[in-house]
């Protein structure tokens, strides 16, 4: 079956540190999609990707970039990790056209120390 | 400035009531309209979507939204709640740009 997995589930780092969270997926979607989960915003967007070599910011992208050099995978490095963006980072896929139904993986928890 | 907007932090409902999740949204357009849901340290997953036609649409679970164009609201629906349908709620607007806008979530607790 295909699927949207992301990893780690769990880290802490500490401030400063470069982290990068993974994001694979096999459903062949094209566009994909990095959010944060913060008590009281819902859900933000960080950066998203409508193909291979597309990447474009979201509403909340400084301090993050992605990269998109194939289909499948869409990393999350935070260059310089901060104690503010100690959060629940999910990534999402969805098709090219339509209503387009988001598939969110599990989701990654990242503390900054 | 596009936005969505769930006026409720929390829903308590008793079991076997029906229940009503709040959404209203500020997206030009003719937008799409869904409503997910997310159970503890899980991913969200989709519930429903209005894209044209009948205002009642029918999902998972026996859920329902209805969607008023003139309201710009898009309330999930319940007849008749179970102790399982616990979760947080998040309605969602995707605009002509392909673009989504996520409400801020509604925890829903349905009491036994």
């Amino acid at each position: 079956d295909a699927e949207i997995t992301q990893s780690p589930r769990h880290k802490i780092t500490e401030t400063g540190r470069q982290v990068t969270l993974a994001c694979h997926q096999t459903w062949n979607h094209n566009n994909m999609f990095w959010y944060r989960q913060d008590l009281g915003h819902g859900l933000r967007l960080i950066h998203y990707s409508y193909g291979v070599h597309d990447t474009n910011k979201g509403e909340v992208s400084d301090g993050y970039s992605v990269s998109r050099s194939n289909t499948e995978d869409l990393p999350l490095t935070l260059e310089s990790a901060a104690s503010s963006q100690t959060s629940v980072y999910f990534c999402a896929s969805s098709r090219d056209s339509g209503a387009n139904v988001l598939t969110f993986g599990a989701g990654s928890r990242l503390t900054v120390l | 400035a596009q936005s969505v907007a769930q006026p409720e932090d929390q829903v308590n409902v008793a079991e076997g009531n029906p229940l009503t999740v709040k959404c209203t949204y500020s997206v030009s357009g003719n937008p799409y309209l869904f409503w997910y849901v997310q159970y503890p340290n899980r991913g969200l997953q989709f519930l429903l979507k209005y894209i044209t036609g009948d205002n009642l649409v029918k999902g998972s679970y026996g859920f329902e939204a209805e969607f008023n164009k003139s309201q710009t609201s898009f309330h999930l629906k319940k007849p008749s709640a179970l102790v399982s349908d616990s979760a947080l709620y998040f309605c969602a607007v995707q605009n002509n740009f392909n673009k989504f806008y996520f409400g801020s979530g509604t925890k829903l607790n349905v009491k036994p």
